[in-house]
């Protein structure tokens, strides 16, 4: 999806545990996103990261933990405090591409947390 | 909070018709503004970004931003089935979505 590559796109785990989503982009965008989609809802935004080894909290932060060591990678962990993970995960960057700004999206993981 | 606001619809157009979708926003110090469309069970997909006051067109489609009454609309001018899908309008640098609004393009 336009360089943005989310892994794995199906995730299973049993409640309890911690899992790191993974989100790598080779567009040599400073820009990179978390969010959480549940089923006929919309995006909600759970940490973002403007620049390599800064990242801010969204609206949902609580149960989630991310790193951005790398410009190139924003791995996302879904925490066991995170109290109903099972959600669709999606990774978003976006860049200055001039004239234009670009912005791409992961394919997405599914999470579900048995 | 900063807020997105859009009517989740569902808003149903006939075919060839012009559909309009509405976003207005809380933070009047929002500078860029971004449409994407996404279709069930798929990623979004940026159609239209906008920083500028007054229209960008680009093909069938054409935003609008109005800064002074903090909004942004998206215009589908000859509307397709194809363009059936969930609409959503995102703010600034840290993207805040609206909830999306549901379009269906009857034939």
């Amino acid at each position: 999806d336009g360089g943005i590559t989310q892994s794995p796109k199906y995730l299973f785990r049993k409640e309890g545990q911690n899992v790191t989503l993974s989100c790598e982009q080779n567009l040599n965008h400073d820009a990179m996103y978390w969010y959480r989609q549940d089923p006929g809802q919309g995006l909600r935004l759970i940490y973002y990261s403007q620049i390599v080894n800064d990242f801010q909290k969204g609206d949902i932060a609580e149960g989630y933990s991310v790193s951005r060591e790398k410009k190139e990678s924003f791995p996302l962990t879904v925490t066991s405090a995170q109290k109903n993970p099972t959600a669709f995960y999606l990774c978003a960057s976006i860049g200055d591409r001039a004239p234009n700004t670009e912005a791409f999206f992961g394919q997405g993981t599914r999470l579900t947390v048995v | 909070q900063k807020e997105v606001e859009q009517n989740s619809g569902p808003l149903s157009v006939p075919e060839g018709a012009i559909a309009s979708l509405n976003c207005t926003y809380s933070d009047r110090g929002s500078q860029s503004f971004f449409w994407y469309r996404q279709y069930s069970g798929k990623s979004p997909e940026l159609i239209m970004f906008i920083y500028s006051n007054g229209d960008k067109e680009d093909g069938r489609f054409t935003a609008q931003l109005n800064k002074a009454s903090q909004y942004v609309s998206l215009l589908i001018r000859d509307s397709q089935p194809s363009d059936s899908a969930t609409y959503l309008c995102a703010v600034n640098g840290d993207m805040r979505f609206g909830a999306g609004t549901r379009l269906t393009v009857k034939p």
